[in-house]
């Protein structure tokens, strides 16, 4: 079963910061939150990952709520080509094996 | 390119074929994972595989449904019987020992009819 809720279709306009959000209210304490984008027929993409704090790398910012139950991805100037399928994960440790645990993914068009 | 490959990218089959997927991950990687994914639908995990030995397999991967790493190396995916239930993206991913992030492959989709 999915831990992560997020919309299932956002759009953004170009040159603007689009803000995805997503919700793990049953995530634990070790659990990280991993975010990943896949553009049609392709595999999915590594884009960020975090625990508690706030992280950020060449391609967006994510964060983290205090408590832990909920985040936001942030890409802080869109172009066409984040067009994607935005996947916020948790990964799981289950009988010593790390899973992610995909959900259904926020769909972003970017708009021109 | 030094990413993860699989082959075939399409694969059309009859309903009752055997299908074979191959999969070669990153050299380094001794990790490997194959995930299902529906239309619609994120991915799902399939089974995983820590060098050669294979630790986990999902309830999804039924008596069809076999995975081998021989050599810690590539990996195979047979599903055999082939059901139109059958039909999806199925994915690649690995990892190195130590690290966090999986890197995927583009997928093989296979249509069953």
């Amino acid at each position: 079963d999915a831990k992560t809720t997020q919309p299932p279709s956002m759009d953004c306009a170009e040159g603007r910061a689009a803000n995805l959000p997503c919700n793990h209210s049953t995530i634990s304490g070790n659990e990280y939150v991993y975010w990943y984008r896949q553009i049609h027929s392709q595999g999915p993409q590594y884009i960020i990952h975090g625990l508690k704090n706030n992280e950020t790398n060449e391609m967006a910012s994510l964060i983290i709520t205090e408590d832990r139950k909920s985040s936001t991805l942030i890409l802080p100037h869109a172009t066409l080509r984040d067009t994607a399928v935005y996947y916020c994960i948790v990964r799981v440790l289950v009988s010593g094996t790390y899973k992610y645990i995909f959900g259904t993914g926020t769909r972003l068009k970017v708009l021109a | 390119d030094t990413g993860v490959s699989q082959d075939p990218r399409h694969k059309i089959t009859k309903r009752g074929q055997n299908v074979t997927f191959r999969c070669d991950p990153i050299s380094e990687h001794n990790r490997l994972y194959w995930y299902r994914q529906t239309l619609g639908q994120g991915p799902e995990f399939l089974t995983y595989f820590q060098n050669e030995a294979q630790l986990e397999k999902s309830r999804l991967l039924s008596d069809r449904f076999s995975a081998e790493r021989p050599k810690g190396s590539f990996s195979t995916l047979e599903i055999q019987r082939t059901e139109q239930g059958d039909s999806a993206m199925y994915l690649c991913a690995s990892s190195p020992s130590t690290g966090n992030e999986q890197f995927f492959g583009p997928g093989t989709r296979l249509t069953v009819l």
